[in-house]
């Protein structure tokens, strides 16, 4: 299976500060990649998504990618209690059979008030 | 619109016993996804399938798990003579046919089986 890793956390920080979350994938042929938060015992939720080299921004959310490095990352800023949640890397993959998607252990983060 | 539904939330079984859960896609969304997540580790795939085909099963455990995905009704994770080591998260999501590379996945509420 694909590898997509990330740092299993924990990470705290202080409200008000930034979150930095990272990822780092092993297929090169990798088209597209994606942010998803996971509340404990909830479903995993869409929340950023990002298909081409630098930076993306959603409001208090910031998605990097970096092909050449394998490397993408997600910036929270202004960090908020309820910001407080497992992010899941994930990477589409284009093969002979169709799109598949692999995920990462996930980055616990805790915000601290 | 609804989004990915599945069914049951939970599902306690006894060793042994057979377990079915079901997942309905998003409207209009022809592919579906299994993963399994077991307490505290990540998102582990097992299976994707379209109508009526198996698309990629690699994720699946070899013996007493198979999936289907009907031309008609929801998708079916069966596990047959449960173990403990069964008791997870099973997690559906659905994308559209692929006709970009922005499609992604939407996961359903998730299926939690106890094994006792």
């Amino acid at each position: 299976q694909k590898e997509v890793e990330q740092n299993s956390g924990p990470l705290s920080v202080p409200e008000g500060a930034i979150a930095s979350l990272n990822c780092t994938y092993s297929d090169r042929g990798s088209q597209s990649f994606f942010w998803y938060r996971q509340y404990s015992g909830k479903s995993p939720e869409l929340i950023m998504s990002i298909y081409s080299n630098g930076d993306k921004e959603d409001g208090r959310f910031t998605a990097q990618l970096n092909k050449a490095s394998q490397y993408v990352s997600l910036l929270i800023r202004d960090s908020q209690p309820s910001d407080s949640a497992t992010y899941l890397c994930a990477v589409k993959t284009r093969s002979n059979t169709g799109n598949q998607f692999y995920f990462g252990t996930g980055t616990s983060l805790t915000v601290i008030p | 619109n609804a989004g990915v539904m599945q069914n049951p939330r939970h599902l306690v079984r006894r060793r042994g016993q057979e377990a079915r859960l079901r997942c309905s896609p998003m409207k209009g969304h022809s592919h579906v996804y299994w993963y399994r997540q077991l307490p505290e580790e990540g998102l582990k795939f097992m299976v994707y399938l379209q109508k009526e085909n198996i698309i990629d099963e690699s994720g699946m455990p070899k013996e007493r798990f198979s999936a289907e995905f009907p031309k008609e009704g929801p998708s079916i994770l069966r596990i047959q003579q449960v173990v403990r080591g069964d008791s997870a998260a099973y997690f559906c999501a659905s994308s559209l046919l692929e006709s970009f590379s922005g499609n992604t996945i939407y996961f359903g509420e998730g299926s939690w089986l106890t094994v006792v």
